[in-house]
């Protein structure tokens, strides 16, 4: 199957700063990216969905102008945790579609935490 | 919510029994799918089923798909330690490629 990096894999930030997450599809082309969020024992959350080159379509919720995306590339997307806080401590998980494969790759996931 | 249901949410077993996972959802579904996701890990994409199939395997794995009752079950067969894991299922709508969690099993495998 394809590989999925995410960068770093985990991170301590003091509150009110912003923290950015890489996502990056290996060894494909991920026309698709989608960022996740995933709270202490809880299933994941769809946060947004990012297509190549185009705005991200955030879920109902979550906004759009805390959670930065980028995706720039056909290899990689960002995810930029603006003005962190403590309850936006949690894991961050990104995932990745491409033509050549009919299903999602995940990333490792992030662990953000926010003092 | 949007996400599905699972039952149990946790489940502790001995080595070399079966573990049963249940996965229930409200809306019509395009496929769905099993993930594994060991503690503090990414998703280990465990089988898919599409919605015109009813049952798949893969080594002792045993997924059901019931349509009528939307429910799908993972069977894991004489289970070992290192199946401790958390367990989800995912389905994506008809038409659409986003996946909708449930809410995940907890699956503890005693030595």
């Amino acid at each position: 199957g394809a590989v999925v990096s995410q960068h770093p894999s985990w991170v301590i930030c003091k509150s009110g700063t912003s923290v950015k997450i890489e996502c990056r599809s290996l060894d494909f082309q991920a026309t698709t990216m989608f960022w996740y969020r995933q709270f202490p024992k809880q299933s994941l959350m769809l946060m947004a969905t990012s297509n190549e080159g185009s705005k991200a379509t955030y879920e109902q919720g979550v906004e759009k102008d805390k959670f930065l995306i980028n995706h720039a590339s056909l290899t990689l997307s960002t995810l930029t945790v603006t003005s962190a806080h403590p309850e936006d401590s949690s894991f961050y998980i990104c995932s990745a579609e491409g033509e050549k494969y009919n299903e999602q790759f995940f990333g490792p996931g992030t662990r953000l935490t926010v003092l | 919510s949007q996400q599905g249901e699972e039952d149990p949410q946790a489940l502790s077993i001995q080595e070399g029994e079966n573990a049963t996972m249940n996965c229930s959802y409200k809306t019509s579904i395009n496929n769905l799918q099993w993930y594994r996701q060991n503690s503090g890990r990414g998703l280990v994409h465990l089988i898919l089923i599409r919605s015109n199939e009813r049952e798949k395997h893969s080594g002792r794995l045993r997924v059901t798909l019931d349509t009528s009752k939307k429910s799908s079950s993972l069977l894991i067969t004489a289970s070992r330690a290192a199946d401790t894991a958390s367990y989800f299922c995912a389905r994506t709508k008809a038409a659409g490629n986003k996946l909708t969690f449930g809410g995940g099993t907890r699956v503890l495998v005693k030595p």
